[in-house]
């Protein structure tokens, strides 16, 4: 099956620096990859997905990039602000398979310092 | 706006008992999870269904079983409440259909204290 790996686990940056966080894929048949965000208290909510026909997808100060070759994607925070603390999980999924699972990285929890 | 509910935010129960988890979603999704959280471990899959009345073992079935009965709803029960059970459980939703990006969404948790 498939197997996420998500790289750092905690990530500190002061407000107004980027922050990167990278994940690994091992099947090569996932073909849909959102990024999500958890605010304490509260259950996942996605921010951006990026499909394996695409390279690069951005909305505002967050992108993604994906390498399919490599079966790495990351997600990019530019000028970041205390409320993007949080923790970010990233995921791969088969879309159209029947009954497709999401396979999740272990997070990462983000702190953006004033 | 997709909606995915969990009945019960925060649950505290003792050991031995029976435990159900519901949750109800409003986008007629094909798909539900239940996934459980804990630090450091990430989301990781306990059951999920991809029709009523089918469902299929994730990656830490045991000690769970679930139930979906209706489309919208799928529950998770706890059949003897263990501590090692003490957890936040989550509820997704999301789409069969190919091509549809099958965005996963999620409830807002629940937390169980098993005692």
């Amino acid at each position: 099956g498939e197997n996420v790996e998500q790289h750092p686990s905690t990530l500190s940056v002061q407000e107004g620096d980027s922050a990167v966080i990278k994940c690994t894929y091992s099947d090569s048949a996932s073909n849909y990859f959102p990024w999500y965000k958890q605010e304490l208290g509260k259950g996942p909510q996605l921010i951006i997905d990026i499909r394996s026909n695409v390279g690069e997808k951005k909305d505002q100060r967050i992108a993604v990039t994906l390498n399919k070759t490599a079966k790495h994607f990351s997600l990019h925070i530019t000028e970041t602000q205390p409320e993007d603390s949080a923790v970010y999980f990233c995921a791969a999924s088969e879309a159209g398979r029947t009954g497709n699972q999401f396979y999740f990285g272990t997070g990462t929890s983000l702190t953006v310092i004033p | 706006d997709v909606k995915v509910t969990q009945s019960s935010r925060y649950l505290v129960k003792r050991t031995g008992e029976k435990v159900f988890l519901e949750c109800v979603q409003d986008m007629d999704h094909e798909n539900m999870f239940w996934y459980r959280q804990d630090p450091g471990l990430g989301l990781r899959l306990i059951y999920f269904s991809y029709d009523v009345k089918m469902k299929e073992k994730g990656d830490i079935p045991e000690g769970y079983s679930v139930s979906r009965e209706k489309k919208e709803r799928f529950s998770l029960i706890l059949e003897s409440a263990s501590t090692n059970q003490t957890s936040m459980y989550l509820c997704a939703s999301s789409l069969l259909t190919a091509f549809s990006g099958n965005t996963i969404y999620f409830g807002e948790g629940s937390w169980l204290t098993v005692v």
